[in-house]
């Protein structure tokens, strides 16, 4: 079976530029989360969706950041603009039901460069 | 104060040795606990749950302390593949009733033969 995917899985851009990251879902699930973790910060939860809809964006840094989950098995994660303290590994993970065993299926991640 | 708080290590243990990693928590209204392990460069994955009453499975004991708000994992036997980082999580649920996992930084366990 295919797991959570993501891409790209890695991405290299300049300050200032637009970032969109992808991620397909396991099928089936019908709770997504973006995650971002760095060195110094860990897994930071950015956003939370069940059944496409937002549920928790607290997470997100700023206006800079915007998630989006068209139906129920694609979301995004867009940077505009992007700026070097944005570079980290951004993971996408689903769960197969609201109240869960604690079990998040991630993905590869996205690991993001801004220069 | 970070939400859940791990020794960063790295841990440095022999093979066959026992080793046991601890992790605090501020909000006592957290609902649930994990440990989950992340390979070098790779995607974190549950490990197993923390129960309140203690739990194993297999070499791996986790424990749980609400009063002291802590959380333990003990392995027992460490086999070279035990090296990895260990991520304490904890759900801090909420009043929708939706999962919200918080994850501590991790305690990096290095075995060597």
């Amino acid at each position: 079976d295919a797991g959570v995917i993501q891409s790209p899985r890695h991405e290299v851009t300049e300050m200032g530029q637009e970032v969109t990251l992808r991620c397909k879902p396991i099928s089936g699930h019908n709770s997504l989360f973006w995650y971002r973790q760095t060195m110094m910060r860990g897994l930071e939860l950015l956003i939370y969706f069940n059944n496409n809809v937002p549920i928790d964006d607290s997470g997100m840094p700023e206006d800079r950041f915007s998630a989006k989950m068209p139906n129920a098995s694609f979301s995004t994660l867009k940077i505009q603009p992007s700026e070097p303290r944005d570079s980290a590994v951004y993971f996408c993970a689903s769960s197969p039901r609201q109240f869960f065993t604690g079990e998040l299926f991630f993905g590869e991640g996205s690991r993001l460069t801004v220069l | 104060r970070k939400e859940v708080e791990q020794d960063p290590g790295p841990f440095n243990v022999p093979e066959g040795a026992t080793v046991a990693f601890n992790c605090t928590y501020s909000n006592s209204a957290s609902q649930s606990f994990f440990w989950y392990r992340q390979d070098c460069r790779k995607e974190p994955k549950l490990l197993m749950s923390v129960y309140s009453s203690g739990n194993e499975d297999g070499r791996f004991t986790a424990q749980l302390n609400r009063a002291s708000q802590y959380i333990s994992l003990l392995i027992r036997d460490s086999k070279l593949s035990d090296s990895a980082t260990y991520l304490c999580v904890v759900n801090k649920g909420g009043n929708t009733g939706f999962q919200k996992l918080v994850f501590g930084t991790g305690t990096r366990l290095l075995v060597s033969p």
